[in-house]
């Protein structure tokens, strides 16, 4: 079993759709991030939260630290935030890094 | 700020060919991580620099190396090239880096071993 496990793998939606995607881990953690990635591999950093809940723009991040579990959720959804998103966790006492296989969404106008 | 830069972006290798891969981190970052992915294991960490020191390695065999060097730009090389070292190979900077903080990443070198 992967230390990180994203649901859905794929996800399909209308433009204006609430979207949502999960991210389980089975470590204690220090850091969570969540990372979006473009056709072509481009990656840019969205979040990095160790607690609660942060916004930005129609992108929002949650963690429940006790459940081992975030979500990403994006309001108003369009065609432009179709990408591949990753979740990564830094584990407590480790110095690295460890990704979920990506959930890759598409979002039709 | 420029952002981090990676070069060649794009790169076509034979098996036991070696290649060496730069990345130029983000002007006053001391962290450097390097990553492959490919599609069937994803994400995958490498190594990390800070300082000129390797500071984390992943598991990988020792035919995947790096540096970094007094300017904090970095190069990793992988020697004795086999099939399944086709990847996407991805660096990132950061200030402190261990995955403490935003990392930025550069494009990627699409790496094929023919």
């Amino acid at each position: 079993k992967n230390e990180v496990e994203q649901s859905p793998q794929n996800l399909t939606a209308q433009e204006g759709e609430f979207i949502t995607i999960n991210c389980s881990y089975s470590v204690g953690i220090s850091a969570l991030h969540w990372l979006q990635q473009h056709p072509g591999g481009g990656i840019v950093s969205l979040f990095m939260l160790s607690s609660g809940k942060k916004k930005h723009g129609r992108l929002i991040a949650t963690i429940n630290i006790q459940e081992k579990h975030s979500s990403l959720h994006i309001t108003a959804s369009h065609p432009r935030d179709s990408a591949v998103y990753i979740c990564a966790v830094r584990a407590l006492g480790a110095q690295k890094l460890v990704f979920g296989q990506g959930t890759r969404l598409t979002i039709n106008p | 700020k420029a952002g981090v830069t990676q070069t060649p972006r794009y790169l076509i290798k034979t098996r036991g060919q070696q290649v060496t891969l730069s990345c130029s981190p983000i002007s006053g970052h001391r962290s450097v991580s390097w990553y492959q992915q490919t599609p069937g294991q994803g994400l995958q960490f490498l190594f990390e620099y800070f300082s000129e020191t390797q500071r984390n390695k992943g598991n990988f065999p020792g035919r995947f190396s790096g540096r970094q060097f007094s300017n904090s730009r970095s190069e990793m090389n992988v020697s004795t090239l086999e099939l399944g070292d086709s990847a996407l190979y991805l660096c990132a900077s950061s200030l402190v880096g261990e995955g403490r903080e935003t990392q930025y990443f550069g494009p990627g070198t699409r790496l094929l071993v023919l």
